[in-house]
C-alpha cells in the first residue's frame, strides 16, 4: 500500500515553456501533498505544502507565481513550472501523507531538463 | 533556524555494521525520520522515531535522544545493495520534513 506515482518521469522542454507535473496517491487519500526539488548530489528542499481544496503554502524563497501548485482532489496534486529556464532543471519529487504529521510516501520523481 | 548535521560519506564492508549519526537544531520537533535514496531514485522511508529509544525494523534500527537532539541509523549485516544515500529528516510542525544533507554509504566487497 501507500503508492505514489508521478507523471511524467522525464521531461525535456525549451526555455520559456511551461511544464506540468502530476502527483497521484494510488491507494490512499492524501489530505496533504508536498513538493520537493533536488539538485545533483544535494538534499531534498521542500518547495511547498499542498492541502486539498486550499492554496498551497510556499517555503521562503520559492516563487509562487513560477511554481503553480493545484491540489484539486484527495488523490491528485499538480506542479506547473511556468516559463521554465535552464536553472529550473532539477529532480522534482512529490510526497503524500494520509494526514498531517503522518509518514510521507514519496513518488518516483520527475527529471526536468530545460534547454 | 533549522539545521541537521550528518556525515557526508561512510564506507564499510559487506557483513559489517555501520552507524550514521544525525544531530539537529530545530523548532517544533515532532520526530526524526530516515530515508534511503539510491542513485536516480526517489527517497524510500526507512524508519521514524517520535520518542526516545531504539526502533528496530529487520536489519535497520534507528535511535533517538530528544534531550541530546541526536539520532542515528544502524545498518547491520551490510549488503552491496545498501550502497545509497541516507537522509535524516526532522518532522516539523505542519507535517513538514526538513532533510539533512545526506550520507553517502559505500559498501565494499
Amino acid at each position: 500500500g501507500a503508492v505514489v506515482s508521478q507523471h511524467p518521469s522525464w521531461v525535456i522542454c525549451k526555455s520559456g515553456t511551461s511544464v506540468k507535473i502530476e502527483c497521484r496517491s494510488l491507494d490512499f487519500q492524501a489530505t496533504t501533498m508536498f513538493w520537493y526539488r533536488q539538485f545533483p548530489k544535494q538534499s531534498l528542499m521542500l518547495m511547498a505544502t499542498s492541502n486539498e481544496g486550499s492554496k498551497a503554502t510556499y517555503e521562503q524563497g520559492v516563487e509562487k507565481d513560477k511554481f503553480l501548485i493545484n491540489h484539486a482532489s484527495l488523490t491528485l496534486s499538480t506542479l506547473t513550472v511556468t516559463s521554465a529556464h535552464p536553472e529550473d532543471s532539477s529532480f522534482y519529487i512529490c510526497s503524500a501523507s494520509i494526514a498531517v504529521k503522518e509518514t510521507q510516501y514519496f513518488g518516483p520523481g520527475t527529471r526536468l531538463l530545460v534547454l | 533556524g533549522q539545521s541537521l548535521e550528518q556525515p557526508s560519506e561512510v564506507t564499510a564492508v559487506e557483513g559489517a555494521i555501520v552507524q550514521i549519526n544525525c544531530t539537529y537544531q530545530t523548532s517544533g520537533f515532532y520526530g526524526l525520520s530516515w530515508y534511503q535514496q539510491h542513485d536516480g531514485g526517489a527517497p524510500t522511508f526507512l524508519s521514524y522515531n517520535a520518542l526516545d529509544g531504539l526502533e528496530e525494523t529487520g536489519r535497520f534500527s534507528s535511535f533517538l535522544s530528544r534531550s541530546d537532539s541526536y539520532g542515528y541509523l544502524l545498518l547491520q549485516e551490510l549488503q552491496m545493495k545498501d550502497s545509497a544515500s541516507y537522509f535524516c529528516a526532522v518532522n516539523n510542525q505542519g507535517g513538514k520534513l526538513i532533510f539533512g544533507q545526506g550520507t553517502e554509504l559505500s559498501v565494499k566487497p
